[in-house]
C-alpha cells in the first residue's frame, strides 16, 4: 500500500443522476476526510471520520451528500441528483491521527452535463 | 473563523532564482498547525512540510525553507534555486479543530 487510492479517476453523468465515489486510504490511517476543489480554488473540506464514525457532516454542501464508512477502512461519498454545479474534483484524503499531515489521493473528477 | 489567504495568485520566475511564496493565515485559537502542499500539473497533492503553533523555528530541507511569523500570523515559503520542476500550485492551509482550511494557491512557474 503505497498511498490513497480513489475510483473512478473520471465520472461523466447527467444531471439527476446519482454518483458514488470510492477512497481507500493509507491502510494504517485512521482518520479520512473529503474535499471538493473547484478550478483555482483551494481543497474545501466536506467531511472525515475517524475510524467508522463520521465526526462532522455540517460542511456536507446540501443534504444530497453523504458519505459513508462503514467498517473503518476504505469510504465511499455519494452525490444524489446531481446538478451542474457538482462538477468538481473529489479529493479524499487519510492520516493517522489528527493533527497529523494528510495525504491525498489522486481525485475524482466529476462532470456533470 | 479560521481563514487563510494567499495573495499571489501567480508568481512567474527564471530558473535559479529564488522565490518566497506568502500566506497568511486568521485563527482565534492558541493551538493549531500550519501546512505547506504543492499540486504538480499532474493534479496529485504533495504534502510538503507541517508546523505546530507553539514551535517558531524556521526549517530548511535542501533548496525549501519555511519561516512562521506568529506575531504577523505569516507562514512563507522559499524556494531557493528554483528549477522547471517546481512549477506547480502551492497552498497554505490551517487545521485547528477539526477544520482544514485551504488558501486559494499560488500558482508558480519557472522557466528554464
Amino acid at each position: 500500500d503505497t498511498g490513497v487510492s480513489q475510483d473512478p479517476r473520471h465520472k461523466i453523468t447527467k444531471r439527476g443522476q446519482n454518483v458514488t465515489f470510492r477512497c481507500d486510504p493509507i491502510s494504517e490511517h485512521n482518520r479520512l476526510y473529503w474535499y471538493r476543489q473547484t478550478l483555482g480554488q483551494g481543497p474545501e473540506f466536506l467531511t472525515y471520520f475517524q475510524n467508522e464514525a463520521q465526526l462532522e457532516k455540517s460542511r456536507l454542501l446540501s443534504d444530497r451528500f453523504s458519505a459513508e464508512r462503514p467498517k473503518g477502512s476504505f469510504s465511499t461519498l455519494e452525490i444524489q441528483r446531481t446538478e451542474q454545479g457538482d462538477s468538481a474534483m473529489y479529493l479524499c484524503a487519510s492520516s493517522f491521527e489528527q493533527y497529523y499531515e494528510q495525504y491525498f489521493g489522486p481525485g475524482t473528477r466529476l462532470t456533470v452535463t | 473563523a479560521q481563514k487563510v489567504t494567499q495573495a499571489q495568485t501567480e508568481i512567474s520566475v527564471v530558473e535559479k532564482e529564488d522565490v518566497t511564496l506568502d500566506c497568511v493565515y486568521e485563527t482565534r485559537d492558541t493551538t493549531y498547525y500550519l501546512f505547506w502542499y504543492k499540486q504538480p500539473p499532474s493534479g496529485e497533492l504533495v504534502f510538503l512540510i507541517r508546523r505546530n503553533s507553539f514551535d517558531e523555528q524556521n526549517e530548511i530541507s535542501g533548496r525549501y525553507s519555511w519561516n512562521f511569523q506568529k506575531s504577523t500570523s505569516s507562514f512563507n515559503f522559499t524556494i531557493t534555486a528554483s528549477q522547471v520542476v517546481d512549477s506547480a500550485v502551492y497552498f497554505c492551509a490551517l487545521y485547528n479543530n477539526n477544520d482544514m482550511r485551504f488558501g486559494a494557491g499560488t500558482r508558480l512557474t519557472v522557466k528554464p
